[in-house]
């Protein structure tokens, strides 16, 4: 079935590391994929999205590649921030009708200073 | 994109009571609006799809009837939870199916039901 897996957290980094958090993505057809990020309290932003194949998504320093060879969605960041510590969420879209997310299970991440 | 809005952010009620939550687009008109409800540490689950106009599509396992749903304008939905027990406390969050197919989401609604 259709299902999304992401790297487990929790994260923590130190500021101005690289981050990576893997995401990859089982489905029929050709899905659009999305990053979300979640703050502490608060609902989820979208922070970059890719509608085909080898498309890049990118939005305040992070980026996304759209691997459809090896079914990926991988976030980076080549330097984090204290302010980026957040929960990041993939997720993608059925292609058809529906229209509806399915979400992975969220990574923490914590920047520290 | 679209920007949503939840009400209230927070709120608190005794076992047995309803309670209703709104979801509004300010500045898109929205035909199709999501609810999700989350637990703590946890992934969303969508809970139904609101479409203006027509009736809900309740997901697998949701109760139509105790998690309602109203969708009578193109900039608002609402989610009334129904004789609410401490089990459906959670925090709740909406979006809105925009331009592109991309959905926006609201800031949330965290139940607590006593």
């Amino acid at each position: 079935g259709n299902s999304v897996t992401q790297m487990e957290g929790p994260v923590t980094l130190s500021e101005e590391a690289f981050l990576t958090i893997n995401c990859t993505y089982t489905a029929t057809g050709y899905p659009s994929l999305f990053w979300y990020v979640q703050y502490p309290g608060e609902g989820l932003q979208l922070l970059l999205k890719a509608t085909k194949a080898d498309d890049k998504g990118s939005n305040k320093g992070f980026e996304a590649t759209y691997r459809k060879e090896t079914t990926s969605f991988h976030l980076e960041k080549g330097s984090v921030q204290v302010s980026d510590s957040a929960v990041y969420f993939c997720a993608f879209q059925k292609p058809g009708s529906a229209r509806q997310l399915t979400f992975g299970s969220g990574t923490q991440l914590t920047v520290l200073p | 994109g679209a920007v949503v809005s939840q009400h209230p952010s927070r709120v608190i009620c005794k076992s047995g009571t309803s309670v209703k939550i709104e979801c509004r687009s300010l500045d898109f008109q929205a035909t199709t609006m999501f609810w999700y409800r989350q637990f703590p540490k946890q992934s969303l689950m969508l809970m139904a799809t609101s479409n203006e106009g027509s009736k809900a599509t309740y997901e697998q396992g949701v109760e139509k009837d105790k998690f309602l749903i109203n969708h009578a304008s193109l900039t608002l939905s609402t989610l009334t939870v129904t004789s609410a027990h401490p089990e459906d406390s959670s925090f709740y969050i909406c979006s809105v199916l925009a331009s592109q197919e991309t959905q926006y989401f609201g800031p949330g609604t965290r139940l607590l039901v006593l």
